[in-house]
């Protein structure tokens, strides 16, 4: 189909690696979105691109965490030096563009530092 | 700052009967808001949105919700409840930056159970 994949589906890490985790938007969608989602949790927002740029990184927790989208396209979020407090699930969506368009989410990557 | 609140961590309703999940908002101007579901080990699915004019939006899989700015809720419905409908459900609403970004602001999420 042509929603949003990610990838890895799971990842495990030890405490203190890097870790990579990667997002293919709908293609033409313009935003991008990350999102963190705690157990039993609502997602909560890291950050934001429109196109290439990174409008908004206010919800990154840390200078741990980075996300980029070199070519408007796919987006990765970085973490360095994982903890297990970064335990999650990673959502990232993405949408048309403008204020009132839904946002299409995928599936997410299930991250357990340990 | 916008918030949305679900005060219910789990809806248990009979199948087919009419079903609600609450959610009430909290903004400083007009209200954007949504329902999303999400299914065990898939990415949340949009719903409906209310943006502007009538108060009753209808969304995907039979589901509606009415706007109620004096009550300052978004309360997702469905007439007759499926079994299929068990899921998780959060409400989410638009923030909008000083910078003029905007992201959503999600609630903690209500599980629906129906039975048979």
């Amino acid at each position: 189909g042509a929603g949003v994949s990610q990838s890895p589906r799971y990842k495990v890490a030890k405490r203190g690696q890097d870790v990579a985790l990667r997002c293919d938007p709908i293609s033409g969608h313009v935003s991008l979105f990350w999102y963190q989602q705690a157990l039993g949790q609502g997602p909560e927002f890291l950050t934001y691109f429109q196109n290439e740029a990174q409008l908004d990184k206010s919800g990154l927790p840390s200078d741990r965490f980075f996300a980029e989208r070199p070519e408007g396209s796919v987006s990765t979020l970085k973490i360095q030096r994982t903890q297990q407090e970064d335990s999650a699930v990673y959502l990232c969506a993405s949408s048309l563009g403008g204020f009132n368009n839904e946002q299409f989410f995928g599936p997410g990557t299930r991250l357990t530092v340990l | 700052a916008q918030s949305v609140a679900q005060p219910e961590d789990q809806v248990n309703v009979a199948e087919g009967n009419p079903l609600t999940v609450k959610c009430t908002y909290s903004v400083s101007g007009n209200p954007y808001l949504f329902w999303y579901v999400q299914y065990p080990n898939r990415g949340l699915q949009f719903l409906l949105k209310y943006i502007t004019g009538d108060n009753l939006v209808k969304g995907s899989y039979g589901f509606e919700a009415e706007f109620n700015k004096s009550q300052t809720s978004f309360h997702l419905k469905k007439p007759s409840a499926l079994v299929s409908d068990s899921a998780l459900y959060f409400c989410a609403v638009r923030d909008i930056s000083t910078s003029g970004t905007y992201k959503y602001i999600f609630g903690t999420g209500t599980r629906l159970k129906v039975l048979a």
